[in-house]
């Protein structure tokens, strides 16, 4: 089954201490992307990948680290959380960034940090 | 700077009334615009891409439209499985540019 898929689903941590949300896709595709979802803001675009080794920042990538080492996964990276990164994360992936952007989402991690 | 604004941000219709969604959008240069139906607690689910104005598709109950400012999703005889946060999405030709999401509209349909 092509998916999407995020680990872990729940969070809950403290300030400061290092956490990673993997992610991972078995379409091929090139692009991912990262997002979080805020009540009244919307998804907003955290980092994005067009390829392997391609990183690039989206709209609020302060916090954030990523890594594209192998195609399919595409992990999340916060150094040192702080509670205004308490939200839920999605990740994405397409073929491309052109005419074939329809995205495919996981189905969300939601951290809590504390 | 894209942006995209979307209403109403909530909506309740009765089983069977039609109504419509609205996205209105200002980019510089369209690329492409995109709704996606996402159910409470789960990750968005793609259902359209429309590409240029005056492009429509059609996907059960739901048909998408688009003109050069805005973007009409119409649900024809809602059924209450229908219920979800439909969001709308534009990307600008230039560079790379992300996704610019609005905050959806919250369609709720009591049978």
């Amino acid at each position: 089954e092509a998916q999407v898929t995020q680990n872990p689903r729940y969070l809950i941590t403290v300030t400061g201490k290092k956490l990673t949300v993997t992610c991972s896709q078995n379409m091929n595709h090139e692009y991912m992307s990262w997002y979080r979802q805020d009540p009244g803001l919307g998804l907003r675009q955290i980092y994005y990948s067009m390829n392997v080794e391609v990183t690039d920042k989206g709209d609020v990538p302060e916090g954030y680290k990523v890594s594209r080492k192998e195609k399919r996964n595409f992990p999340l990276i916060l150094e040192s959380p702080s509670p205004n990164q308490t939200s839920l994360y999605f990740c994405a992936s397409s073929l491309g960034r052109g005419r074939f952007n329809e995205q495919f989402f996981g189905p969300g991690t939601r951290l809590t940090v504390l | 700077e894209d942006q995209v604004t979307q209403s109403p941000e909530a909506l309740r219709l009765q089983e069977g009334e039609s109504s419509s969604l609205n996205c209105s959008y200002t980019v510089s240069g369209l690329r492409g615009l995109f709704w996606y139906r996402q159910d409470p607690g789960k990750g968005p689910e793609f259902l359209f891409t429309l590409y240029s104005a005056g492009e429509e598709k059609e996907k059960e109950r739901l048909k998408a439209t688009l003109t050069k400012k805005e973007s009409f999703l119409h649900i024809t005889a809602p059924k209450p499985e229908d219920s979800a946060t439909y969001l709308c999405a534009v990307q600008a030709k230039s560079g790379n540019t992300p996704l610019v999401f609005g905050k959806g509209t919250r369609l709720s349909v009591i049978a």
